[in-house]
């Protein structure tokens, strides 16, 4: 069974930066292709990002709102993904969901991180 | 950027009723590459239907996914008590990966 399990969020102020992980277990990492999606309050899902696997290049996709202060890196000694993310505004705060991508959808979640960014 | 438009917002129907959800996209999806999501409140997002019409593993076959090119349905035969959530479509065609704004499904 594929468990995927993220941590790290918070409260931070406009400006500041967090970085979130995530673990992905009953895969082959190295397979493993991780997406995290978000969810701002009572809004609906958004695309964040993408890595491959190392496999297929380990290559990093961004939506245009966090392209440039969003990086999505992989550990595959520790099964890990992070995102971090920096120059975080108000328009940030949201649930962080981690995803393991199957058929190229998102096929497991996480339970989410809340990460609330405000003054 | 491929937007996809889900109609109705909202659906108001009764269990055992048979709900029809649309999800257009704003240029074609090639290879049927579009997925269906249900989301409960205060849960995790769940992968219904992909490649628009294959259930995932556990999903009910009271669910099913059709259509082609820019238009796309999601159809729940019969809803039971546990169907009514919000359903989101996806798709997976081009980068940047873009989602419906959501069908909620609630009960009349």
């Amino acid at each position: 069974e594929v468990q995927v399990v993220e941590s790290g969020g918070g409260f931070i102020k406009p400006g500041g930066s967090l970085r979130l992980s995530c673990a992905v277990s009953g895969v082959t990492f190295i397979n493993a292709w991780v997406s995290w999606v978000r969810q701002a309050p009572g809004k609906g899902l958004e695309w964040v990002g993408r890595i491959k696997s190392t496999t297929d290049g380990g290559t990093t996709d961004y939506a245009a709102p966090v392209k440039g202060r969003f990086t999505i890196s992989r550990d595959d000694s520790k099964d890990m993904v992070y995102l971090q993310m920096n120059r975080l505004t108000t328009e940030d705060t949201a649930v962080y969901y981690c995803t393991h991508l199957r058929e190229m959808t998102f096929a497991d979640w996480g339970q989410g991180t809340l990460v609330i960014v405000s003054s | 950027e491929i937007v996809l438009t889900q109609s109705p917002g909202t659906l108001s129907l009764s269990p055992g009723q048979r709900a029809s959800l649309s999800c257009r996209a704003s240029q074609s999806i090639s290879g049927n590459s579009l997925a269906w999501y249900q989301q409960k409140p205060g849960q995790t997002p769940r992968r219904l239907i992909y490649d628009a019409s294959t259930r995932a593993t556990g999903i009910p076959d009271r669910f099913s996914g059709s259509g082609s090119g820019t238009d796309f349905t999601l159809t729940i035969s019969r809803l039971e008590p546990e169907d009514f959530a919000v359903y989101y479509c996806q798709q997976y065609v081009i980068i940047p990966r873009t989602f419906g704004q959501g069908t909620k499904v609630d009960i009349k």
